[in-house]
């Protein structure tokens, strides 16, 4: 299982982009990475998946470097509904592949 | 929307009662499910692999006895916490697998906050 490490937390402001990086040394070939958010009493809320090199839709950006080792979601122009916990999972190819959760990452936003 | 869904979101129950918790995969069919427990300001445990038609999985230190995990079908996985004491009082959480054009992408239920009294 590939073991996650993300900062416990960050802070940051309205309008500005937000860059969360998450190391997973031990990630195996036929892994994804994936993003989830998280707000209080609410379960975890996919955000985006990739496998490399750059993924993005209407709510995030993902890069992924060629040795696949790290990952770092972006979120462009945040605001103060993104507050939220951010967590890099490392998923299985089978469908019956356990999730163990890092610590994610508390992310602040202020006006 | 939602693609798993549980219920119910939050209930209370007395010690020593019994509660069940249910997940449900909408329209596609799991034949694994995960159930987590998350404390306060805490990341997902995870404490349980439920699998369809088969007997669940604990992870360590997770009592099989004290927490039931049943998956009859391959919609519906439920967990009954037995005689419950306040100390199970928790956020569970349940999860699924669904297969993409780009990999597993594993959706979560809403969760459900357990009171003990």
């Amino acid at each position: 299982l590939a073991k996650t490490t993300q900062p416990i937390s960050m802070d940051s402001y309205e309008g500005q982009e937000v860059n969360i990086t998450c190391s997973h040394n031990n990630i195996a070939t036929n892994d994804y990475i994936t993003w989830y958010q998280q707000f209080p009493s609410q379960g975890p809320r996919f955000i985006i998946q990739g496998y490399k090199t750059k993924v993005t839709n209407e709510v995030a950006s993902l890069f992924i470097p060629a040795d696949r080792k790290s990952s770092t979601l972006s979120l462009p122009r945040v605001s103060l509904s993104d507050t939220a916990v951010y967590y890099c999972l490392v998923v299985g190819y089978s469908s019956a592949s356990k999730i163990i959760f890092g610590s994610g990452t508390r992310l602040s936003i202020r006006p | 929307g939602a693609v798993v869904s549980q219920h119910p979101s939050r209930v209370i129950c007395k010690s020593g009662t019994s509660v069940k918790i249910e997940c449900r995969s909408l329209d596609f069919q799991a034949t694994t499910m995960f159930w987590y427990r998350q404390f306060p300001k805490k990341s997902l445990m995870l404490m349980a692999t439920s699998n369809e038609g088969s007997k669940a999985t604990y992870e360590q230190g997770v009592e099989k006895d004290k927490f039931l995990i049943n998956h009859a079908s391959l919609t519906l996985s439920t967990l009954t916490v037995t005689s419950a004491h306040p100390e199970d009082s928790s956020f569970y959480i349940c999860s699924a697998t669904v297969p993409t054009g780009t990999g597993n992408t594993i959706y979560f239920g809403e969760g459900s906050w357990l009171t003990v009294v």
